[in-house]
């Protein structure tokens, strides 16, 4: 069992609809929740991050994190073809440092 | 402010060979992490600097190696390169390297033949 999970995707969304992504992590310790967004040829980008249960908002994008399901997933609302990309989940343990596990990434299509 | 640099963006070398790639963090930040990036392994952690010290370390093979300079700057260094070494090589940085947001360089794409 990989230590973190993600659907490699293709997920394909219509302009102006919510995406869904989803994250599971396999380490009960794991602190730090992360989503990076990679375009195709250029590096991650932080876009969100979440420490506790329940729901973070940050404009379009909402994450959530339920740690007894071992579970974090990031909607995007409105979604624009610009939002086209991969997005990979990441965790951190406590007193990890900045030793990230990541999954390998699910990649959202958006079509207009 | 400039963002986390890495030099070269892309190297061409040979089994056996060895190679140094070279990461500036962004200004004031003094943690420096490296990954691994490949098609399929995805994003894996290579090891992690702070303060000259490496503080973490990924399940690769001791042909890896890095250090981190007073100025924060890192080395990564990669010895006897193998095949399976081509990958994009990217480096982050953050300020105190305690699960913090990660900034991440352009990378250096790694080829080798």
């Amino acid at each position: 069992q990989k230590e973190v999970e993600q659907n490699s995707g293709p997920l394909s969304v219509p302009e102006g609809a919510i995406a869904s992504l989803n994250c599971t992590y396999s380490d009960r310790g794991s602190q730090s929740f992360f989503w990076y967004r990679q375009y195709s040829g250029k590096s991650p980008e932080l876009i969100m991050f979440i420490y506790s249960n329940g729901d973070k908002e940050d404009g379009r994008f909402t994450a959530q994190l339920n740690k007894a399901s071992q579970y974090v997933s990031l909607l995007i609302r409105d979604s624009q073809p610009s939002d086209s990309a991969t997005y990979l989940c990441a965790v951190n343990k406590a007193g990890g440092g900045n030793k990230l596990t990541f999954g390998t990434g699910t990649q959202l299509k958006v079509e207009l | 402010k400039a963002g986390v640099t890495q030099t070269p963006r892309y190297l061409i070398k040979t089994r056996g060979q060895q190679v140094t790639l070279s990461c500036s963090p962004i200004s004031g930040h003094r943690s420096v992490s490296w990954y691994q990036q490949t098609p399929g392994q995805g994003l894996q952690f290579l090891f992690e600097y702070f303060s000259e010290t490496q503080r973490n370390k990924g399940n690769f093979p001791g042909r890896f190696s890095g250090r981190q300079f007073s100025n924060s700057r890192s080395e990564m260094n990669v010895s006897t390169l193998e095949l399976g070494d081509s990958a994009l090589y990217l480096c982050a940085s953050s300020w105190t390297g305690a699960n913090e947001k990660l900034f991440f360089g352009s990378g250096t794409q790694l080829s080798v033949l």
